[in-house]
């Protein structure tokens, strides 16, 4: 079965400047996602960024980026230029795609950001 | 592009009752899941449903269920309620591979 562990219950960085957010994972396929999203107090998760294990290449999207490494079954989020609204908790999840449709998204615990003025 | 919508937003229900959530995909997405989230147990998934038939299931029990419509909507329905089924409620819709989730449901059992 599938695991996921984010090891840093919370986390705290200054506004505009980075920070990173650990997660490991287990599982013994090839071809699955990977995906962080953050969940702020209004409670509306929103996907920040996704990762397929087969590219090699670390997913960005603007302030946000990963660091994919597969070997290591490891997956993390740089933030960069901090900004107050990033400030929500933080879900690391793993799903075995079907069919290329859905799925099942197995949750880390979360990491809880503060951005701090 | 609308997003995924749930209704109701907020229940509140006695020990014994039980209650139905509906959830509204994305238009074109065919592939709907459940999870609930508490403080305790975190994130757990409850079930997918693509094209009306329930492909995946988590380790709920049978008071659990749902079902998916024609037109991709879905309900969940939990019957005799516990106090313990008090959660947030979040629906999500995919196309391919992504989901996107709904803002839940929060269902209080008193």
């Amino acid at each position: 079965a599938q695991t996921v562990t984010q090891s840093q219950p919370e986390m705290s960085v200054q506004e505009a400047e980075t920070v990173t957010l650990s997660c490991t994972y287990d599982t013994s396929e090839n071809n699955y996602y990977l995906f962080w999203y953050k969940q702020p107090p209004s409670r509306q998760m929103i996907l920040v960024i996704r990762q397929e294990a087969y590219k090699q290449q670390n997913a960005t999207e603007n302030r946000f980026s990963v660091n994919f490494q597969k070997a290591a079954k490891s997956f993390s989020l740089k933030i960069s230029d901090s900004q107050l609204g990033d400030t929500a908790m933080y879900f690391c999840a793993f799903m075995k795609p079907i069919y290329n449709q859905g799925g099942k998204l197995i949750f880390g615990q979360g990491t809880e950001l503060s951005v701090k003025p | 592009k609308a997003g995924v919508t749930q209704t109701p937003r907020y229940l509140i229900k006695t020990r014994g009752q039980q209650v139905t959530l509906s959830c509204s995909p994305i238009s074109g997405h065919r592939s709907v899941s459940w999870y609930q989230q508490t403080p305790g147990q975190g994130l757990q998934f409850l079930f997918e449903y693509f094209s009306e038939t329930q492909r995946n299931k988590g380790n709920f029990p049978g008071r659990f269920s749902g079902r998916q419509f024609s037109n991709s909507r879905s309900e969940m329905n939990v019957s005799t309620l516990e106090l313990g089924d008090s959660a947030l409620y979040l629906c999500a819709s995919s196309l391919v591979g992504t989901q996107y989730f709904g803002p839940g449901t929060r269902l209080t059992v008193l």
